[in-house]
């Protein structure tokens, strides 16, 4: 078993809906939750991270942790064109440095 | 402010040769990260580095494989001699110890 699962997708949604990405991981170490997107032919780029459970909120982004379950949720409100990219979840373990990476989950928005 | 600088961005070459990928991170980044990214396996930690140190390198394919960092301002990453298994795309990322990493836009990676 992998330690972050993430359904690689692609999703294709409208502009204006509400985008769900979501991970799963196995280690309960995890304590820090980062989300990057990923433009093609460029580098990740950190979205948003947050820390243990709870939510987070930047703009049109939520970040989602249940610790409980061990599910990551990323959220985007009023998707726009320019969100169109592959989204990467990568938990990490307090005082560690090491990302571990899900597969990410291309997503597309439509005009 | 500059980011993470790799070169070359494309490189084809055929198999059994050399092949150096080179970062410069960010500058006051002390930490730094080698990935490697393919669609089979995703984006995988090869080796990094902090304040120039090598720490922990169990993510190196093999030992045709070396990374060094000579000084704070630049990295490299050899493959000698390259497989066609080594095609991928290999990003560079930096960081200060224990902050969120900064990627490059990689190097695409072609053997022949």
């Amino acid at each position: 078993q992998k330690e972050v699962e993430q359904d690689p997708g692609p999703l294709s949604v409208p502009e204006g809906a509400i985008v769900s990405l979501n991970c799963t991981y196995s280690n309960s170490a995890f304590q820090y939750f980062m989300w990057y997107r990923q433009y093609s032919r460029k580098g990740p780029e950190l979205l948003m991270y947050t820390y243990s459970s709870g939510n987070k909120e930047d703009g049109r982004f939520t970040a989602q942790v249940d610790k409980s379950s061990k599910y990551i949720s990323l959220f985007i409100r009023d998707s726009q064109p320019s969100d169109s990219a592959t989204y990467l979840c990568a938990p990490l373990t307090g005082g560690a440095q090491k990302l571990v990476f899900g597969q990410g989950t291309r997503l597309t928005i439509n005009p | 402010d500059a980011g993470v600088i790799q070169s070359p961005r494309h490189e084809v070459t055929e198999m059994g040769q050399e092949v150096t990928l080179r970062c410069k991170p960010i500058s006051g980044h002390n930490s730094l990260f080698w990935y490697r990214q393919t669609m089979m396996r995703g984006l995988e930690l090869l080796i990094y580095f902090n304040n120039n140190v090598p720490i922990d390198d169990s993510g190196m394919p093999e030992d045709r494989f070396s990374a060094k960092m000579p000084n704070a301002s630049f990295s490299t990453l050899k493959i000698q001699p390259s497989e066609p298994r080594d095609s991928a795309v290999y990003f560079c990322a930096s960081s200060p110890q224990g902050r969120p990493q900064h990627f490059g836009d990689g190097t695409r990676l072609s053997i022949l």
